[in-house]
């Protein structure tokens, strides 16, 4: 299975600062169709994950240009700027170019 | 809006069975790979099993042999049929759909407990 290590673990943020989440896979993550599958998402408190960042740097619908997502075959890294109360909770990566599909272990974002 | 609905979930004893669905709608369920993620209470998420549009399955090898992902496309539902439960499979029990290889809409999740 491919191993998603997910760095920091918790990450203390000032309101309107900026922060950077890492997230190394044990292979690359290069399909064979040239699409690479690393995906973000993030869980608000008492809530169900929601898709932020796709094929590791497109914005899902309605996610706001201050969430961006860079990185190529097994380095990858999610960017917040601007953070906002709403952005609080637990930010996981995800990989599907291999089964079975994996994630992250999280991060917490909370207020410093 | 696409819209997943779990139900199914509750109080087990460990070894005993549990059947879990997922209503979907605002969307063309049959054309559509499902999936099933755990998340135990305070840890992280773990990908369960999925279901191609075509029914093709895949399993977590923790689960392999004791779950069973079926989907009715007539009734737009995917199912998760939990065997022989263990204390280890308490979790919240997520199903998301997939679309081009990204798990876009989530549900809200079913609490599973397996306990004495």
């Amino acid at each position: 299975d491919v191993l998603m290590t997910q760095t920091p673990v918790s990450l203390p943020v000032s309101l309107g600062g900026q922060v950077s989440i890492s997230c190394r896979s044990s292979q690359s993550l290069v399909h064979s169709d040239g699409n690479t599958y690393l995906h973000w998402y993030l869980q608000k408190p008492g809530q169900s994950p929601q898709l932020l960042i796709y094929r590791v740097s497109n914005r899902f619908s309605g996610v706001p240009d201050r969430f961006s997502g860079s990185g190529s075959g097994t380095d990858f890294t999610l960017k917040i700027s601007r953070v906002e109360p709403e952005d609080l909770g637990v930010y996981y990566c995800l990989q599907s170019t291999h089964f079975p599909n994996t994630f992250g272990a999280g991060t917490k974002l909370e207020l410093k | 809006a696409v819209q997943l609905v779990e139900s199914g979930g509750g109080l087990v004893q460990p070894g005993k069975s549990l059947k879990l669905s997922c209503s979907a709608s605002g969307f063309t369920f049959s054309s559509y790979g499902m999936h099933w993620i755990r998340q135990a209470p305070g840890k992280g998420l773990d990908w369960v099993a999925y279901i191609s549009s075509s029914s093709g399955t895949v399993y977590a090898d923790a689960v392999k042999e004791r779950f069973t992902i079926s989907r009715d496309n007539a009734k737009n539902t995917l199912y998760l049929q939990l065997n022989s439960l263990k204390s280890e499979d308490t979790a919240i029990y997520y199903c998301a759909r997939q679309s081009r290889r990204v798990m876009d809409a989530w549900g809200q999740g079913a609490s599973v407990t397996v306990s004495s």
